[in-house]
């Protein structure tokens, strides 16, 4: 396993159009994350899935946004009608709940998708 | 909600000194520290975690130290490299008894190692 993946890695799109991404995570892991990182600051967390259920959304994630994860491996997220300030990067991560070996439910991250709104 | 401040911003040492980043979180039941590197265009990787039962951690050059008391947590680097430049975030999250282990984060310091 390469670790957590996400397509594309770049999106450049207009105002008002749809856009949707991708993100692969380790294949042993049950919890996915998306967070979302704008220039100079911290990645935020936008929301969680364990397993295939949607069990936390920041308040960040206004109605335009929707993520799925149907059958508890990959995810997307879905922005519709995209406004300029959604313009960020958009990573998602990984982690286990089952605590062996030397598993600290660390969270790995992608290399991220990068949204340009025109 | 939780929220870490992190200082400073940026960070400029010359090779060979000792760094130090400072994050503060405000939620008290916060008991997983982790600090993660991420380097211009790339993903953010975990370097050093820390958890509250802890007040210390080293790994070679790196070390974390935790004061649950006055909540906050410190990231040292010693001997410094060139390649130890990169931006650092610290985070802090409740891990155990069914939580998400989801990461708030500080705002990052750039840190820069001048050779």
């Amino acid at each position: 396993d390469t670790g957590v993946s996400q397509d594309p890695r770049h999106k450049i799109t207009k105002r008002g159009q749809n856009v949707t991404f991708r993100c692969d995570p380790i294949s042993e892991h049950n919890r996915l994350y998306w967070y979302r990182q704008t220039l100079g600051q911290g990645p935020e967390f936008l929301t969680y899935f364990q397993n295939e259920a949607q069990l936390e959304k920041s308040r960040l994630l206004s109605d335009r946004f929707s993520a799925e994860r149907p059958k508890g491996s990959f995810s997307t997220l879905e922005i519709q009608r995209t406004e300029q300030g959604d313009s960020a990067m958009y990573l998602c991560a990984s982690s286990s709940s089952i605590y062996r070996d030397k598993n600290t439910g660390e969270l790995f991250f992608g290399e991220g998708s990068r949204l340009t709104v025109l | 909600g939780e929220n870490v401040e992190q200082h400073p911003s940026t960070l400029s040492v010359q090779e060979g000194d000792s760094a130090v980043i400072k994050c503060t979180y405000s939620d008290s039941a916060s008991n997983y520290f982790p600090w993660y590197k991420q380097e211009l265009g790339k993903r953010p990787q975990l370097i050093i975690d820390i958890r509250s039962n802890v007040g210390e951690k080293k790994d070679q050059r790196i070390a974390v130290t935790l004061n649950k008391t006055a909540k906050h947590f410190s990231l040292h680097i010693t001997e410094t490299q060139p390649e130890d430049s990169a931006v650092y975030f610290c985070a802090a999250s409740k891990s155990g008894g069914g939580s998400n282990y989801k990461l708030t984060f500080g705002k990052g310091t750039l840190l820069t190692v001048n050779p």
